[in-house]
């Protein structure tokens, strides 16, 4: 199985900065024939399911704010909040779709400082 | 537009089995492979199985593989899960999630359902 390994686990960002979120893959999920990363990224509010940001690690799902981006490659991966609103506050997960089991990171915690 | 719309909470004692709906909408029902997933309270996600609408095959995850079956009713645009032998670590949300890629047995969620809250106790 893929371990997929967020980092922190939780942060506080101040309103309008910077936040970072790292996820880290036991083996990669680029697949080389379209050179495609099969990582995906979701935003979980609570009471509510999850919902994805980023998809193909960069790709941001229509609708999405483009404050959100998402980058890397192989298997390390971040998401980046350009500047945090207060709505942002949310758990955030990684998957990797390469193979099955599909798996998750443990979940980073972004809250207002 | 595309919903997922599940059945409600349920109480469960230990031993039992639940049974939960995910009626789709707003699409080819059998266009795309349809996930399970569940949540325990505080904690993170874990991917249970898949199903295919369209024909109707399935794989669970190792950790289900017994306890697990997973269906569909394409006649009402309805995929169910049922977990057997249940206990209380079993206590979760579960939510199905459509692959959003057609097609695609494995991909990124887009929806998911509202979210069914299981509780085994006693």
């Amino acid at each position: 199985d893929i371990v997929m390994t967020q980092s922190p686990d939780s942060l506080a960002v101040s309103l309008g900065e910077r936040a970072t979120i790292n996820c880290k893959s036991s083996q990669s999920v680029l697949y080389i024939s379209n050179n495609k990363n099969y990582l995906a990224w979701y935003q979980q509010k609570p009471g509510q399911p999850p919902k994805v940001l980023i998809y193909w690690a960069s790709t941001r799902e229509s609708g999405v704010p483009d404050r959100f981006s998402g980058s890397g490659s192989g298997t390390d991966f971040t998401l980046t909040i350009s500047s945090l609103q207060a709505e942002d506050v949310a758990v955030y997960f990684c998957q990797q779709y390469y193979n099955s089991p599909l798996t998750f990171g443990g979940g980073t915690k972004v809250e207002i400082k | 537009q595309v919903q997922l719309v599940q059945s409600g909470a349920e109480v469960k004692k230990p031993g039992a089995s639940v049974k939960v709906s995910c009626k789709a909408s707003g699409y080819s029902f059998i266009s795309n492979y349809m996930h399970w997933v569940r949540q325990a309270p505080g904690q993170g996600l874990e991917w249970m199985g898949i199903i295919n609408p369209s024909g109707g095959s399935t794989t669970y995850a190792q950790k289900f593989q017994g306890r697990v079956t997973m269906t569909r009713d394409t006649s009402s645009s309805t995929v169910y899960m049922e977990l057997s032998s249940l206990r209380s670590e079993d206590t979760a949300v579960y939510y199905c999630a459509r692959v959003e890629e057609t097609v695609a047995r494995l991909g990124y969620f887009d929806p998911w359902g509202q979210g069914t809250l299981v509780t085994v106790s006693s």
